[in-house]
């Protein structure tokens, strides 16, 4: 049972427009979030967290949306550039429990130029 | 700058030969991961260790050992590889007690022939 999950496999935007990459997630324990950035043959970097006491957090062009009662948690990036493209993991902690990651399956982002 | 190196970047393998990947931090973190990354399944948790001589299982141990000797050191052994086991596989580190915020490696590309 998948604890963490982007619907979406791949996303496709235009240069300069916004990216919206969603997950959800069914533990109500989870109260840390991340979100990973991954280019091909290189390991997965941290790109912005949010916890659970706040609905939003923002650095530079990436802001990410927590939505408590929908499980739900949204990465936008705002304006888009071609450098963004990679595969974005959503990821999400129990403080409280281990500080484990639990990471859903990904979102391939492409900006086209 | 902190660092989690990965051995080998790429690797070709037979069949039932023995594999061993290597990982060192130099960030004096308790925990060690490793993680397989395939397409569409996301990062899967094989093994995590959070001291020295200690090992846990993770989603999907089956396969795979570990072996933690020294606190910056965490290696992944794959007694006879099988092609099923052809992936990128990623080790990562953390703090013991923090927000569960993963430092990854560069990668390892295993290729089993």
């Amino acid at each position: 049972d998948q604890q963490v999950k982007q619907n979406s496999p791949s996303l496709s935007v235009q240069e300069g427009r916004i990216s919206i990459l969603n997950c959800d997630y069914t533990n109500s324990m989870f109260d840390y979030f991340l979100w990973y950035k991954k280019y091909p043959a290189e390991g997965p970097t941290f790109l912005i967290s949010i916890s659970s006491i706040k609905d939003k957090n923002e650095d530079g062009r990436f802001t990410v949306f927590l939505n408590k009662s929908a499980k739900h948690l949204s990465l936008h990036i705002v304006p888009s550039q071609p450098g963004d493209s990679a595969v974005y993991f959503c990821a999400a902690s129990a403080l409280g429990a281990g500080n484990m990651l639990t990471f859903g399956g990904g979102t391939r982002l492409m900006v086209k130029p | 700058d902190v660092k989690v190196t990965q051995s080998s970047r790429y690797l070709v393998k037979r069949t039932g030969e023995k594999v061993f990947l290597e990982c060192v931090q130099d960030m004096d973190h308790e925990n060690m991961f490793w993680y397989r990354q395939d397409p569409g399944l996301g990062l899967r948790l094989i093994y995590f260790s959070y001291d020295v001589k200690m090992k846990e299982k993770g989603d999907i141990p089956e396969g795979y050992s570990v072996s933690r000797e020294k606190k910056e050191r965490f290696s992944l052994i794959l007694e006879s590889a099988s092609t099923n086991q052809t992936s990128m596989y990623l080790c990562a580190s953390s703090f013991q007690g923090g927000t569960g915020e993963l430092f990854f490696g560069e990668g390892s590309r295993l290729t089993v022939l």
